[in-house]
């Protein structure tokens, strides 16, 4: 199965950008990137996905590369409610087999 | 509040008692998940239906036994459960066949064994 790689926690300020890289060196040609949050004591919420190009909604925007060998979570502004561990998740040929990776623990700072 | 409805919130059972988790959805989902997740680990993926059928079974042991009644309802059997089976155990529904259908979460049923 292929394979995600995040930093383990990141800081930021409110009111900031923050950037959250993901690395998915093994992805192959059909494999969806997704992003999910978890807030404290609350279960997983789906954040945003992509298969090839950039993807904007109203929580984050997801930024791909080219060789789709790495991406980047986007949240343009930070709030004290951004706080929460950000999964990236490779979906894989096997449908529905979502399996989380360790995940970035993000703080922000007011 | 989420749409996907888990009961109870919390859970305490013996080794040799029997108890059911439960799991509801109104979304028209047909496909239902179960995930564990221990404290200050990623959720594990456990079982997955579509349709009403088993599709995915990450190899978990059969004291865990997984029924999935008709398109609303999940439920999760227990049985002679472990200490190290304490944890929290999450719900989540989605559209079928659909590598672009999110995943909807309950908030879980914390399960401690005792």
């Amino acid at each position: 199965d292929a394979k995600t790689t995040q930093p383990n926690s990141m800081e930021s300020n409110e009111e900031e950008p923050v950037h959250l890289p993901c690395n998915h060196s093994t992805i192959s040609g059909t494999d969806y990137i997704h992003w999910y949050r978890q807030l404290p004591s609350q279960g997983p919420e789906y954040v945003i996905h992509g298969l090839t190009s950039n993807v904007n909604n109203r929580m984050a925007s997801l930024a791909i590369a080219e060789d789709r060998k790495s991406s980047t979570l986007i949240l343009h502004r930070a709030t004290l409610r951004d706080a929460a561990v950000y999964y990236c998740i490779l979906e894989t040929d096997s449908w529905g087999k979502l399996q989380f990776g360790a995940g970035t623990q993000v703080v922000v700072t007011p | 509040d989420t749409e996907v409805t888990q009961t109870p919130k919390h859970l305490v059972m013996g080794m040799t008692n029997k108890k059911s988790l439960k799991c509801e959805q109104h979304m028209g989902h047909r496909a239902m998940y179960w995930y564990k997740q221990k404290a200050k680990k990623p959720p594990e993926l456990m079982f997955v239906y579509s349709y009403e059928k088993l599709s995915i079974n990450e190899s978990v042991p059969s004291r865990f036994s997984p029924e999935c009644p008709n398109s609303s309802l999940l439920n999760l059997h227990l049985h002679a459960l472990q200490p190290e089976d304490s944890a929290l155990y999450l719900c989540a529904s989605s559209q079928a066949d659909s590598y672009n259908s999110p995943l909807h979460f309950g908030n879980g049923t914390r399960l401690t064994v005792t």
